[in-house]
């Protein structure tokens, strides 16, 4: 049973145009995280949450938005995409180990 | 600051041999836990193991096994008999305080047949 689930799996947007990468997941963990992975490159974390809290990474642009409405969701809101933006972008849980989503595989055209 | 290094950016082998992948971490902190993520082709980042930082017993599960060195601060990953479905890149990563985990460049490992 997937434990971690990200929605879509790929997805395809225009510059500029605003995209929403979702998670959710069925483990009833505290902290959620978004990294963002690039080709040949390990994740960057982008930033993640410990219930409501809220923890930016510095170098994180302003770009990346995200929301948690509650403890099984959370979001990931690109703004302006640009060309830079094309990635894989990963969802995690964790308690005592990370547990990875499938990752949704974004195309900036 | 929390950093790991692996410095074998790709190492390729022909199935049945034995392969080792280096994993190298700097921190301050005395408390931390260090993992190995397998990523297959598919992309989704699997679990392998986790060790704290005061558990330095070495662990073997298959063919798998994990040599933890604090001195050396070493986390060495040892893949026996390789199998071409271990073709994938591995990922050694550090924890620190504030569940913040940081990532290795990977080592991109592909098993020949």
């Amino acid at each position: 049973d997937a434990m971690v689930i990200q929605n879509p799996r790929y997805q395809v947007t225009q510059f500029g145009k605003p995209v929403t990468l979702s998670c959710s997941q069925t483990l009833n963990h505290n902290v959620m995280y978004w990294y963002q992975q690039k080709s040949s490159q390990a994740p960057k974390l982008l930033f993640h949450y410990y219930d409501k809290d809220f923890n930016n990474e510095a170098d994180t642009p302003d770009n990346f938005q995200s929301r948690r409405p509650n403890t099984s969701f959370c979001f990931l809101d690109i703004r302006s995409p640009g060309l830079g933006d094309a990635a894989m972008y990963l969802c995690a849980t964790s308690r005592d180990k990370l547990y990875f989503g499938p990752g949704t595989r974004l195309t900036v055209l | 600051a929390q950093k790991v290094t692996q410095a074998q950016t790709e190492i390729s082998v022909v199935e049945k041999e034995d392969v080792t992948l280096d994993c190298v971490y700097e921190t301050r902190d005395t408390t931390y836990y260090l993992f190995w993520y397998k990523q297959p082709p598919s992309g989704e980042l699997v679990f392998l193991i986790r060790r704290n930082s005061f558990d330095e017993q070495n662990e073997i599960s298959g063919r798998y096994s994990w040599n933890f060195q604090k001195s050396t601060s070493s986390f060495n990953f040892t893949i026996t008999a390789s199998q071409v479905v271990d073709s994938a890149v591995y990922f050694c990563a550090l924890e620190t305080s504030g569940s913040r985990l940081t990532f290795g460049e990977g080592t991109q490992l592909t098993v020949n047949p």
